[in-house]
C-alpha cells in the first residue's frame, strides 16, 4: 500500500519559516493537498494541487512538491498558525491517502 | 455556500452496524462531479479516508475497510450514507463527511460526530 510520512512535530520561533516535509516514492508524481486542523476543528485545506491556495488562505501558505518529497511552507508563522497538518494525495492501487500528520508549535 | 452536516447514533454495540447520514446543503448530489467521502479520526489519531461515492453512484473504499463498508446515496433528499458492519472498539472515532473536488481535494466538511463502539 502507499504511505505518506511526515514527521510527528515541528517547532519554530514566531516570525520564522516553518517547513513540513510529506514523503513517498514518486510523490512528485501525484497532486498533493494539505489540511490544517485545530483542536475540535474540522481540517481546512491551505494547499492543493501542489502549490494552490485557497481563497481565504494566508499568503504566508505555500507548497511543492518534486521527486519523492512534498513541502509545506508557513512563511512569517504566526500562534494562530499552530496546529496539525496532514498532507494528502490519491494513489491508484490505495485510494486517498493521508499522512500521519505532523503538530507544528510556535514558541 | 456549501454545508455538510453528519447525523447517527452516538453509540453501537460490538458487532452491529455503524449507521451516519450526510445531508448536503449548497449544492447538489445529484449530476455533481464531486467525490462525496466519508473520513474518521480515531482518538488522538491522525485522518483515515473511509471511501467515497461519485459520478452517479460508483464507489471507492479503502482496502483496508472495504469488506465492511458500503456508501450509499438518495438524490431525492440530497443525503448520502455511510453503513460500517461488524464494528469493534477500534472503530470508536469522529466520522467525517466531506466533499472531494478535483484530486480530489476535501474543501468542504462537516463538523464530524463522534461515534463510540461499547456495550
Amino acid at each position: 500500500s502507499y504511505e505518506l510520512t511526515q514527521p510527528p512535530s515541528v517547532s519554530v520561533s514566531p516570525g520564522q519559516t516553518a517547513s513540513i516535509t510529506c514523503s513517498a516514492d514518486k510523490l512528485g508524481d501525484k497532486y498533493v493537498c494539505w489540511y490544517q486542523q485545530k483542536p475540535g476543528q474540522s481540517p481546512v485545506v491551505v494547499i492543493y494541487q501542489d502549490t494552490k491556495r485557497p481563497s481565504g488562505i494566508p499568503e504566508r501558505f505555500s507548497g511543492s512538491n518534486s521527486g519523492n518529497t512534498a513541502t509545506l511552507t508557513i512563511s512569517g508563522t504566526q500562534a494562530l498558525d499552530e496546529a496539525d497538518y496532514y498532507c494528502q494525495a490519491w494513489d491508484s492501487s490505495t485510494g486517498v491517502v493521508f499522512g500521519g500528520g505532523t503538530k507544528l508549535t510556535v514558541l | 455556500q456549501v454545508q455538510l452536516q453528519e447525523s447517527g447514533p452516538g453509540l453501537v454495540k460490538p458487532s452491529q452496524t455503524l449507521s451516519l447520514s450526510c445531508t448536503v446543503s449548497g449544492d447538489s448530489i445529484s449530476g455533481s462531479t464531486y467525490y462525496w467521502s466519508w473520513i474518521r479520526q480515531q482518538p488522538g489519531e491522525g485522518l483515515e479516508w473511509i471511501g467515497y461515492i461519485y459520478y452517479g453512484g460508483n464507489t471507492d473504499y479503502n482496502p483496508s475497510l472495504k469488506s465492511r463498508v458500503i456508501i450509499s446515496v438518495d438524490t431525492s433528499k440530497n443525503q448520502f450514507y455511510l453503513r460500517l458492519s461488524s464494528v469493534t472498539a477500534a472503530d470508536t472515532a469522529v466520522y467525517y463527511c466531506a466533499r472531494g473536488s478535483t484530486g480530489p481535494t476535501f474543501d468542504y466538511w462537516g463538523q464530524g460526530t463522534l461515534v463510540t463502539v461499547s456495550s
